[in-house]
Order: C-alpha cells, then structure tokens, then sequence
C-alpha cells in the first residue's frame, strides 16, 4: 500500500526535552510538508522540503528542526526552545505543485 | 500567516441540505485547494482548482474561484451525516507551499 505514515499517534514530553516525531512516505513524492494545528485551528507550516538535504523555513520555524537525508523521510525535532509545544502535528507529502497527501498526525502533549 | 480565510466558522444543516462554505484569500495564486478533516485525523484533499478556472464538480461536490474577488465557495449538495467534518481551503502561492484557513466545522444532522 503506497501512503504517508507518522508515529508516534500520541507523545508526551517533559518541559526541557527535544522529541522527534517521524514522518515516512512510500509515494515517491519530492516534497514534504510539517504543519503545526492548534484545537479549532486551521495548519501552519513549519518547515518543507521539495528535495533531498535541502528545507526551508515556514511561518513557525521557531523552536523547531527539520532533516531531509533521504526523500521518504522527513523527521521534525521540536526542541526545548519551543515554549508551547502541545499541539497536533500533520506531516504531508506531495509532487510538487500537486495536492497534499497527509498523515494521521500525532498528538504531542508537554507535562 | 493563514492566506485563506473560511466562512462561517461553523455551519449546522440538516440531511439532504445544500452546505456552503466561503474562503477569501489576500494574494495571487496558482490554485486553490479544498480539504475535510475527520475530528483528530489528517486531511484528505477534496479538490483543486486553477487560477484560470471557474468552476469544477466532483461528485457532490462544486467548487467556484473568483479571482477578481480573491474568494472561492465549496457547495456540497444533498448532505449526508458522514459529511459532519471540518473543510479548509489551501492557497498555493506559485512557490509550492501552501497556506491554510482556519476552516468551516460542518455538522449535518440525520
């Protein structure tokens, strides 16, 4: 089955830890996408990628690090810097220009 | 910053209804897209339409762009409980990242 995969579904964190959440396609796609939803809230890009070893920012980059070493997977680091990370988390994927494809998201909760 | 914005927030209709939700947007854009997401799911892409087209159907689905007045509508004919979602529209810019609306939580009532 060809889709997009992110694990884990629920992560919780302690104040001053980094986590990494996964994010893996199968699609073929050359891009990928990170998007941060807050409750009733619509997505805000975080970080994305449309080829190997390169990314670029979003409009909340902050507090957050991204990799792209191999192009079905594309990791997103919400460090220590991040001051209110609980949210829920959407990876997507796409050929770029064309229509998103998403994961199943995963829900982040900071203790 | 959100690009598109979706009206109303919230829409509450009964079965076999007609559902219409509006989305306006500030800049020029290649296509814009329609989403639904199921509470605490990821997003499923609906439809795309292009900066030079009008309207399209899929389904019970139709979609209108008015470029000249930044906005597009999602009318979603004879409505069915199994719609109850929320929609969000998607502008893409021209440089391959989208910019998402705070969405239209629809509930369709049996």
């Amino acid at each position: 089955d060809g889709g997009i995969t992110q694990s884990p579904k629920y992560l919780f964190r302690k104040e001053g830890q980094n986590v990494t959440l996964s994010c893996e396609q199968n699609l073929n796609h050359d891009a990928m996408y990170w998007y941060r939803q807050d409750p009733g809230q619509g997505l805000r890009l975080i970080y994305y990628s449309q080829i190997v070893n390169d990314f670029q920012k979003g409009d909340i980059a902050e507090g957050y690090s991204v990799s792209r070493e191999k192009k079905e997977s594309f990791p997103l680091t919400v460090t220590s810097a991040q001051k209110n990370p609980t949210a829920f988390y959407l990876c997507a994927s796409s050929i770029v220009g064309r229509p998103q494809f998403f994961g199943p998201g995963t829900r982040l909760t900071v203790l | 910053s959100q690009q598109g914005e979706e009206d109303p927030q919230a829409l509450s209709i009964q079965e076999g209804e007609n559902a219409t939700m509006n989305c306006s947007y500030k800049t020029s854009i290649n296509n814009l897209q329609w989403y639904r997401q199921n509470s605490g799911r990821g997003l499923v892409h609906l439809i795309l339409i292009r900066s030079n087209e009008r309207e399209k159907h899929s389904g019970r689905l139709r979609v209108t762009l008015d470029t000249s007045k930044k906005s597009s509508s999602l009318l979603i004919t004879a409505s069915r409980a199994a719609d109850t979602a929320s929609y969000f529209c998607a502008t893409d810019e021209w440089h391959n990242d989208m910019r998402f609306g705070a969405g239209t939580r629809l509930t369709v009532k049996p």
